[in-house]
């Protein structure tokens, strides 16, 4: 049963240390998403990739995130450095082709809580 | 640039009520819609998705969603709800270029 594989699934850490997020999508798919969830705002677009490349990251404040694809097989998210404000659940998700109608896949999230 | 509203925040209905649920979106060219839920704890999965043909699609568990075009509106109904579909239900618009913009979500309480 193929499925967005996203680690870890649960980080507490300190306010100023680095949090990367890592993401395995379905094998296959060609667009990487990853969207931060909170109670205030809701979901949110971080950045999405197609083919490796990045399309949009025009929801990710830039001054402490950055997100990259090393391979097919790898989207990171990371945070440097983090605050308490980004406390959240992020979810990547993945889809397959140029059709913007493709559905795309969720995987579990990650809860990251900064104190 | 797209965006998605969704009306109501927080839905509270009985078991057998009749559910619809509004979402308006805001954007000059092709998109497709969709609606998601999120069971609580759990991940978002797909109910439904427009693309193009009879705007009016069905789901799974029960779900339709009837897309709108002169009203920019794609609402999600059922005619019976249950205790199970207690849920987050999430609006969703991507453009051309693949771009996914999701609503504000509405909070589904079904009471048994």
């Amino acid at each position: 049963d193929a499925r967005v594989t996203q680690t870890p699934r649960h980080k507490v850490t300190e306010m100023g240390q680095e949090v990367t997020m890592r993401c395995q999508p379905i094998l296959g798919h060609n667009t990487v998403f990853w969207y931060r969830q909170t109670m205030m705002q809701g979901l949110e677009l971080l950045a999405y990739f197609r083919n490796r490349a990045p399309l949009d990251d025009s929801g990710m404040p830039k001054d402490r995130f950055s997100a990259e694809m090393p391979d097919a097989t790898l989207a990171t998210l990371k945070i440097q450095p983090s605050e308490p404000r980004d406390s959240a659940v992020y979810f990547c998700a993945s889809g397959q082709g140029e059709d913007s109608g493709n559905t795309i896949y969720f995987g579990e999230g990650s809860w990251l809580t900064v104190v | 640039a797209q965006s998605v509203s969704q009306h109501n925040h927080h839905v509270i209905l009985s078991e057998a009520a009749s559910l619809e649920l509004g979402c308006n979106y805001s954007y000059g060219g092709t998109v497709n819609l969709f609606w998601y839920v999120q069971y609580p704890g759990q991940h978002l999965q797909l109910l439904l998705k427009y693309f193009s043909g009879d705007p009016l699609v069905k789901g799974i568990k029960g779900f339709e969603a009837e897309f709108i075009k002169s009203k920019f509106s794609f609402n999600l109904r059922k005619p019976s709800v249950q205790w199970s579909d207690t849920a987050e239900y999430f609006c969703a618009v991507s453009n051309q270029g693949g771009k996914l913009i999701f609503g504000q979500g509405t909070e589904l309480s079904v009471k048994p």
